[in-house]
């Protein structure tokens, strides 16, 4: 079944923990993206991927990592990580490399820091 | 990419169809519309999208208007599951960041 998966689901930290959220896709997508939900704020982009090596800031990059070593997973990095940053995070795949067609959604990572 | 309008909410039979209107008055010739939704907190999920010929597909229709500004989604026989928030998304094709902008959206109740 063509998916997006994300891990962990849920999360619960104290402030300076670092952490890592997984991504990955099993379509063989180029484009890769990263973005949280707050409420009342919408869906904003994070970082995004137009292939493997090639990343780039999106919207609020701030206090976020991310790499790409590999076309199928593309794992979202909080070094130190602040309340600010709690949030549900939804990682998308698409094919292409500007994410122009169809983007597939992750189930989500609802992350809450202390 | 285009400002759109969409109601804040809407109802709908169960077995009706549902008419999601979107009002996009300063699309450029270049900007398709993305239909997506979101169903409580779950990642959103494609349905459809268009440039400015109607489109359907297994899950909606998508109808713009000629002169481009407007657009509703239908869903022919709405169920419950369709409950969720749906989006109308204005967007070139060839986007640098390949960045959907989500507004607030219309949510859509669908009652037995």
């Amino acid at each position: 079944e063509a998916q997006v998966t994300q891990n962990p689901r849920y999360l619960i930290t104290v402030t300076g923990k670092k952490l890592t959220v997984t991504c990955s896709q099993n379509m063989n997508h180029e484009y890769m993206s990263w973005y949280r939900q707050d409420p009342g704020l919408g869906l904003r982009q994070i970082y995004y991927s137009m292939n493997v090596e090639v990343t780039d800031k999106g919207d609020v990059p701030e206090g976020y990592k991310v790499s790409r070593k590999e076309k199928r997973n593309f794992p979202l990095i909080l070094e130190s990580p602040s309340p600010n940053q709690t949030s549900l995070y939804f990682c998308a795949s698409s094919s292409g490399t500007s994410g122009n067609y169809e983007q597939f959604f992750g189930p989500g990572t609802r992350l809450t820091v202390l | 990419d285009a400002k759109t309008t969409q109601p804040t909410s809407m109802d709908c039979a169960e077995g009706r169809a549902a008419n999601l209107p979107c009002n996009h008055s300063t699309i450029s010739g270049n900007e398709y519309v993305y239909w997506y939704r979101q169903i409580h907190s779950q990642g959103p999920q494609y349905i459809i999208h268009g440039l400015k010929n109607n489109e359907t597909n297994e899950m909606a229709s998508l109808i713009i208007t000629e002169d481009r500004k407007s657009s509703t989604l239908i869903l022919p026989h709405a169920t419950l599951r369709d409950t969720a928030v749906y989006y109308c998304i204005v967007r070139v094709a060839t986007s640098n960041t390949g960045k959907l902008i989500f507004g607030q959206g219309t949510t859509l109740q669908v009652k037995p």
